[in-house]
């Protein structure tokens, strides 16, 4: 069984489009995390959920849009995509928001803007 | 100054030697950190945290941590061909009012030679 997934692996979208990305964890845990980790291969992060609550906020495009409907999922909404927003993004998950907890991450969503 | 520095390589070693990677960082109040394995096209695989001053081994891998400096290492003994990969390193520190984020450095690329 996969621990964190993501769906989909691929996205290929034109500019201008509006895209979602979907996150799933089985691990049990509170905290999830998305990261987004460009053509040089930087992960930074972009958002934190702990139990459904929005904890960490980085400075992002409000074109960006997380949700969490429960604590095993979190979904990444990207409205009039741009070029830029190309890149590979990656859900994480972690027991706790805690310094000392481990995160996991999922196996990642290329998305391509063309 | 960047948060988490390390050296993007490529450090090449051959196969049965020790690889040693390394990683400064410059938040002094940071209390844990972490290295991650990306091979080529995955997701990071967390393969050592480390909390406390010292050294700490786990197969074939030992993390080293020293505060006082900011530096962090990973050590690899009998280094294999499957060992080539990019290994990140992460340092843990409170973002927002409540919540962790992992910093991540660039990474180093490592190369192991049969």
């Amino acid at each position: 069984d996969t621990a964190v997934s993501q769906t989909p692996k691929y996205l290929v979208t034109q500019m201008g489009n509006d895209k979602s990305i979907k996150c799933e964890q089985n691990l049990g845990h509170d905290t999830m995390y998305w990261y987004k980790q460009d053509s040089k291969k930087f992960l930074k992060i972009m958002f934190s959920y702990n139990n459904k609550e929005l904890i960490i906020n980085e400075t992002v495009p409000n074109r960006f849009s997380p949700k969490s409907p429960d604590k095993a999922h979190l979904n990444l909404h990207i409205n009039s995509l741009e070029l830029g927003d190309s890149a590979v993004y990656f859900c994480a998950s972690s027991q706790d928001p805690g310094t000392e907890y481990e995160q996991y991450f999922g196996p990642g969503t290329r998305l391509t803007v063309t | 100054q960047k948060e988490v520095e390390q050296n993007s390589g490529p450090l090449s070693v051959p196969e049965g030697a020790i690889a040693s990677l390394n990683c400064t960082y410059s938040d002094r109040v940071s209390q844990s950190f972490f290295w991650y394995r990306q091979y080529s096209g995955k997701s990071p695989e967390l393969i050592m945290s480390i909390y406390s001053n010292g050294d700490k081994e786990d197969g074939r891998f030992t993390a080293q941590l020293n505060k006082a400096s900011q530096y962090v290492s990973l050590l690899i003994r009998d280094s294999q061909p499957s060992d080539s990969a990019t290994y990140l390193c992460a340092v843990n520190k409170m973002g927002g009012e409540y919540g962790n984020k992992l910093v991540f450095g660039a990474g180093t690329i490592l190369r192991v030679k049969s």
